[in-house]
């Protein structure tokens, strides 16, 4: 059973571009969550999608935008890219409900030049 | 507003001595808890979690954590570190009354494990 799958591993991007990253879940879950991890800091929560609908977001500006699909895969969309946004994106899956557990990809990693 | 602090940034400890890494959270009500570790390169792997119930749980690799209400902590311990434990530990806050699965993360614990 494949766990959360995150794809590219590594991205280097300059700023002003634009870039998409991908997540599939764990088998079985339906809510993919994406965090930001910056060098040497906790994650953060970006936002999180169940039944392709954003239902909760986190601090972060609009330029962050995602999408999930009908197979509960999901996509981050990052627009004009600052130098700040170079980070590990994480994406987690869960079942959707309380208190289910996250589980978490291996990320990638952007570098933003 | 939520928040969780872990104090402590790097801890080394020697290989088969116990260890104690320090979580306090705040939050407008009990929490579900967790603890996380992320080898370098890596993602995060979950130790363990606290729901309800038994305030001291037990995880994977022998840790165990103790939900202490009254200080509002949720340390993680092991009786007896190995080399392989080197890593980054994340202690983090969910809530209980939604659906929602928003997870705050502390700053993180470097844990160093000398010969």
């Amino acid at each position: 059973d494949a766990g959360v799958t995150q794809s590219p591993t590594h991205l280097i991007k300059t700023r002003g571009q634009q870039v998409t990253l991908r997540c599939s879940p764990k088998s079985g879950h339906d809510t993919v969550s994406w965090y930001q991890q910056a060098l040497g800091q906790g994650p953060q929560f970006i936002f999180q999608y169940y039944e392709e609908e954003e239902r909760q977001r986190g601090n972060f500006p609009d330029r962050f935008s995602g999408h999930q699909f009908p197979n509960y895969s999901s996509e981050l969309n990052v627009n004009a890219l600052l130098l700040g946004d170079s980070a590990l994106y994480l994406c987690a899956s869960s079942l959707e409900g309380k208190g289910e557990t996250q589980y978490f990809g291996p990320g990638t990693r952007l570098l933003v030049l | 507003a939520q928040s969780v602090t872990q104090p402590d940034i790097h801890i080394t400890v020697s290989e088969g001595a116990s260890l104690e890494l320090r979580c306090n959270y705040s939050y407008g009500a009990t929490p579900y808890l967790f603890w996380y570790v992320q080898s370098p390169g890596q993602g995060l792997q979950l130790l363990l979690k606290y729901f309800s119930g038994d305030t001291l749980v037990q995880g994977i690799k022998g840790f165990e954590a103790e939900f202490k209400r009254s200080q509002s902590s949720f340390n993680l311990r092991k009786p007896s570190v190995h080399w392989s434990d080197a890593a980054e530990y994340f202690c983090a806050v969910g809530p209980m009354n939604t659906g929602f699965q928003k997870l705050v993360f502390g700053t993180g614990t470097r844990l160093l494990v000398s010969p």
